[in-house]
């Protein structure tokens, strides 16, 4: 059964960053992606990037690029994403997300509430 | 503002079909597969409709989409209140470069 497990609650000063992990376990298959998609509260879902485990290979929105990381250890099937000068408007849960093409997210990760507040 | 346009609301009674509409343009929905979610709030997004009309397994087949030209829909046939839930519609951008999502359309059930 393939569960994607992310770290808890984090609290962050504007202008920090985050890291958020996603550790995979369950799976059985290659050729798959890890995306990234946030959600702000009581708002929709907004993609963020995503990231070839195997190769390491990234594609960022550009509305983020150059402010987001995405980062895999393949020896604790472990994916990162960091994000670097919060604002405010970056408060959100955050989520991995697996899926083998844009758009289609098969599997879900619990998500990550980052709040950032002075 | 999101890229896919979808009703805020939607609403049905037990037993009733319900349609929810996701618009887009030719360099989205009209270029490209319409995946669908359903949230229910406080949880992750759960994927609901691959490709336009296909069901993952373990989704019943009262769930279905569908997809013409720069507009595709999602309908729920014999409405059960459990259906209550937000639902998403997702597509990849190509002028964008990146994976667009609707608004999201909330579902109650009367």
């Amino acid at each position: 059964q393939v569960q994607l497990v992310q770290t808890g609650a984090e609290v962050k000063k504007p202008g920090a960053s985050v890291k958020v992990s996603c550790k995979e376990s369950g799976l059985t298959f290659t050729g798959y992606y890890i995306h990234w998609v946030r959600q702000a509260p009581g708002q929709g879902l907004e993609w963020l990037g995503r990231i070839n485990p195997n190769s390491g290979s990234t594609h960022f929105a550009q509305k983020f690029q150059g402010r987001v990381t995405m980062t895999r250890d393949t020896s604790i099937s472990t994916a990162y994403m960091e994000l670097n000068r919060l604002r405010s408007d970056d408060t959100a849960v955050y989520y991995c997300a697996l899926g083998f093409s844009y758009g289609q997210f098969d599997y879900w990760g619990q998500g990550t509430l980052v709040t950032v507040s002075s | 503002q999101s890229v896919l346009t979808q009703p805020p609301s939607a609403s049905g009674t037990p037993g009733q079909r319900v349609t929810i509409s996701c618009s887009g343009s030719s360099s989205n929905v009209g270029l490209s597969i319409v995946n669908w979610y359903r949230q229910v709030p406080g949880t992750a997004p759960k994927l609901l409709i691959i490709a336009n009309n296909q069901r993952p397994s373990g989704v019943p087949d009262r769930f279905s989409g569908s997809q013409s030209g720069t507009s595709a829909s999602l309908g729920i046939s014999g409405l059960q209140s459990d259906d209550e839930a937000d639902y998403y519609c997702a597509a990849w951008d190509d002028t964008l470069n990146a994976v667009v999502f609707g608004g999201g359309t909330k579902l109650t059930v009367l």
